[in-house]
C-alpha cells in the first residue's frame, strides 16, 4: 500500500546536537512538507519542496534544514540552533494542483 | 491572505449528541476547504474536502460540512456522535494556486458516554 513513512515514532536527544528525522513517501507524489506541532498552536509550516532539488521555507524555517534529493524523501534536520525543539513533527505529501495532504504518523522529538 | 479559525479549542458532547465543530476562513476568492481529524500521536486524516462542487460535503465516519460562503464558514457535522470521535479536529484552507495549506489552531472533541 501507498503512503507516508516518518522514522523514527520517538527520538531522544541531548541539547546541542542535530538530529535527522526521515520522511519517505511512495504515493509518486511531487510536494513534500513538514509541519511542527505544539499544544494549542496547531500546525506550523518549516518547509515545503515542490520538486526536487528545491525546496522553501515556512514560517518557522529558522534552526531547520532540508534537502530533496530524491522525490520519494524529504528529512529534515532539527539544528542545535532551534532553540526550542521538543515537538511532535508532521511530514506530508501531496499531489500538484489543489489537493488536501497525505500526512505520516509523526515523529515526537524530545530534546533533553 | 489566507487564514482559518476554529471557534472553541475544546467542544464536550454527550454520546448520541449533534457534533458541531466551527471554521471560519478568510480567503480574497473562494479557497479549497478540508478538515482533517487527528487522533492521539497519530498523523492526520482526511474527512472530507470542499473544492468547489457541491457546497454540502459528505466525508467518513459520517461527518458532513456545508460551505456558506455569505457566512465564510465550513462547519463540521455530525448527527450522532460515538465515543471513537474523540479526537482533535483541523479545519483547512488552500487558495487556487497557493503552495500549501493553512490550518486552524485545531478543536478537541471529547464524547461523555
Amino acid at each position: 500500500d501507498g503512503g507516508i513513512t516518518q522514522s523514527p515514532k520517538y527520538l531522544f536527544r541531548k541539547e546541542g546536537q542535530n538530529v535527522t528525522l526521515s520522511c519517505e513517501q511512495n504515493l509518486n507524489h511531487d510536494a513534500m512538507y513538514w509541519y511542527r506541532q505544539d499544544p494549542g498552536q496547531g500546525l506550523r509550516l518549516i518547509y515545503y519542496s515542490q520538486i526536487v532539488n528545491d525546496f522553501q521555507k515556512g514560517d518557522i524555517a529558522e534552526g531547520y534544514s532540508v534537502s530533496r534529493e530524491k522525490k520519494e524523501s524529504f528529512p529534515l534536520t532539527v539544528t542545535s540552533a532551534q532553540k526550542n525543539p521538543t515537538a511532535f513533527y508532521l511530514c506530508a505529501s501531496s499531489i500538484k494542483g489543489n489537493y488536501g495532504y497525505t500526512f505520516g504518523s509523526g515523529t515526537r522529538l524530545t530534546v533533553v | 491572505a489566507q487564514s482559518v479559525t476554529q471557534l472553541g479549542s475544546h467542544v464536550s458532547v454527550s454520546e448520541g449528541a449533534l457534533v458541531l465543530l466551527r471554521c471560519n476562513y478568510s480567503s480574497s476568492v473562494p479557497p479549497y476547504l478540508f478538515w482533517y481529524v487527528q487522533y492521539p500521536n497519530q498523523g492526520l486524516q482526511l474527512l472530507l474536502k470542499y473544492t468547489s462542487a457541491a457546497t454540502l460535503v459528505k466525508g467518513i465516519n459520517g461527518f458532513e460540512a456545508e460551505f456558506k460562503k455569505s457566512e465564510t464558514s465550513f462547519h463540521l457535522t455530525k448527527p450522532s456522535a460515538h465515543m471513537s470521535d474523540a479526537a482533535e479536529y483541523f479545519c483547512a484552507v488552500r487558495q487556487t494556486g497557493a503552495n500549501n495549506l493553512f490550518f486552524g489552531t485545531g478543536t478537541r472533541l471529547t464524547v461523555i458516554p
